[in-house]
């Protein structure tokens, strides 16, 4: 596997900000993934963070409220744009394509987002 | 409409005993995942299963995937409190490996 990181791992914001996340792994991967997770719940797929070019987004979610970058192949961002309580989540990333285990998907340790 | 169905979503058991948890979906797909996560940690790849009849055991833990029926099993044997966790089901439907996810099935082991 590999290692992945996320910073930061918690933050608390107020209703209208943005925060960004980041995401940064130990070697080069062909596919980052951004998910959601409220607690309790099961996982969302919010993005692809495509390398060189603009995300693809799965139904419900659009890059205004949550622009992703992906400059290069061991790194992505995701932004979570004016803020509101519901936005409250945990936000993973996941990355595939690692060259000793292509087929798996591997998370990063997430980061626990809490808007007031 | 794009579904993995889990049963059950809660699992208290005794240790020692055997079950079996269920994941189903109704896409084609050849391609299915387990995931372990424990309270307030992330997500651990527990297997991939890549084909029909494709069967893979680690410690107590076995998965197997039928395709044709479109269901995963993860069995667990002799379990042991160390198992109690969250475990979710994954599939891939798409070109560009995205997942769809079922609800998890919550599992603790008592002593």
């Amino acid at each position: 596997s590999a290692v992945i990181s996320q910073k930061p791992s918690r933050d608390i914001c107020q209703r209208g900000t943005s925060l960004t996340i980041q995401c940064q792994v130990d070697s080069q991967v062909t596919m980052m993934f951004w998910y959601r997770q409220q607690p309790g719940q099961s996982l969302t797929l919010i993005a692809t963070a495509n390398q060189g070019s603009e995300a693809t987004y799965e139904s419900g979610f659009v890059i205004d409220k949550f622009p992703i970058s992906r400059p290069n192949l061991t790194f992505s961002t995701l932004t979570v744009s004016n803020m509101s309580p519901e936005d409250s989540s945990i936000y993973l990333c996941s990355v595939m394509g690692l060259p000793s285990s292509y087929n798996e998907q591997f998370f990063g340790p997430g980061t626990r987002l809490t808007v007031l | 409409e794009l579904k993995v169905e889990q049963n059950p979503l809660f699992l208290s058991m005794q240790e020692g005993k055997n079950y079996t948890i269920y994941c189903n979906y109704s896409t084609t797909s050849d391609r299915l995942y387990w995931y372990r996560q424990d309270p307030g940690k992330s997500l651990e790849s527990l297997f991939v299963l890549l084909s029909n009849g494709a069967v893979k055991q680690e410690g107590r833990l076995m998965a197997s995937l039928d395709t044709k029926a479109r269901l995963s099993t993860l069995h667990i044997t002799a379990a042991v409190h160390d198992l109690s966790a969250t475990y979710f089901c994954a599939v891939d439907w798409g070109s560009n490996y995205q997942l769809i996810w079922g609800a998890g099935t919550k599992l603790i082991i008592k002593p």
